[in-house]
């Protein structure tokens, strides 16, 4: 059975830090594309970053990041643990949002389309 | 960045009806275009990919379809599992980016 847990989230000050985490299991991890979407309250889903896997051409490890969070945030993987992180720097209000992994729906080559989600985990801003 | 823009915003119906949900690219995007349901509190899931096909396990009462730049999910028989928050999502190009949301509401 896929499983994705993230965990990692909570109350960080105007230009603080967090470092999120999503450990998975019951896939191949190494081989995917994995993704971070965000949701702040209320409000509807905004890409975040993605991470290429090993069977993306061979390519693995190729990062994308929304004009948003790039220069920010760092997303990053450890195939040898099956954990994604998202690492947040200068955080902003605006990026209080419950921040979910997702799994590529493909392995040989990314899908961009995501069957599996963790369960979120809340990141608020605030001073 | 190309822009998806969902109508309704929010729909109102009866279980049993038939409803269809549209999803408008500002620029053509083939058919690199999915669609997933999401409810209060929970993550997202993905019913549709690739504009039309259907995502393992999910109901086929839902059906999509379009191309380029216009595309719609269509639920007929619409249950009460189905009163949900929808959402289109392109992946012709990064960044990735999603409509703003379809609330399928009891009527």
């Amino acid at each position: 059975e896929v499983q994705l847990l993230e965990s990692g989230g909570g109350l960080a000050q105007p230009g603080g830090s967090l470092r999120l985490s999503c450990v998975a299991s019951g896939f191949t991890f190494s081989a995917y594309t994995m993704i971070w979407v965000r949701q702040a309250p209320g409000k509807g889903l905004e890409w975040v970053s993605s991470i290429t896997g090993d069977g993306f051409t061979g390519d693995g490890g190729r990062t994308y990041y929304a004009d948003s969070v790039k220069g920010r945030f760092t997303i990053s993987r450890d195939n040898s643990k099956n954990t994604l992180s998202l690492q947040m720097n200068s955080l902003r209000a605006e990026d209080t949002a419950v921040y979910y992994c997702a799994k590529d729906r493909c392995s040989t080559a990314s899908c961009f389309n995501n069957d599996y989600w963790g369960q979120g985990t809340l990141v608020t801003v605030s001073s | 960045d190309i822009q998806m823009t969902q109508s309704p915003s929010t729909l109102s119906a009866s279980v049993g009806d038939s409803v269809t949900i549209t999803c408008r690219a500002s620029q053509s995007i083939s058919t690199w275009l999915a669609w997933y349901q999401q409810k209060p509190g929970k993550a997202p899931t993905l019913l549709i990919f690739s504009a039309s096909g259907l995502q393992s396990g999910v109901s086929s009462r839902f059906s999509g379809s379009g191309s380029g730049t216009e595309f719609t999910l269509t639920i007929s028989s619409l249950q009460s599992d189905d009163f949900a928050t929808y959402y289109c999502q392109q992946y012709d190009n990064y960044p990735l980016t999603f409509g703003g949301g379809t609330k399928v509401e009891v009527k």
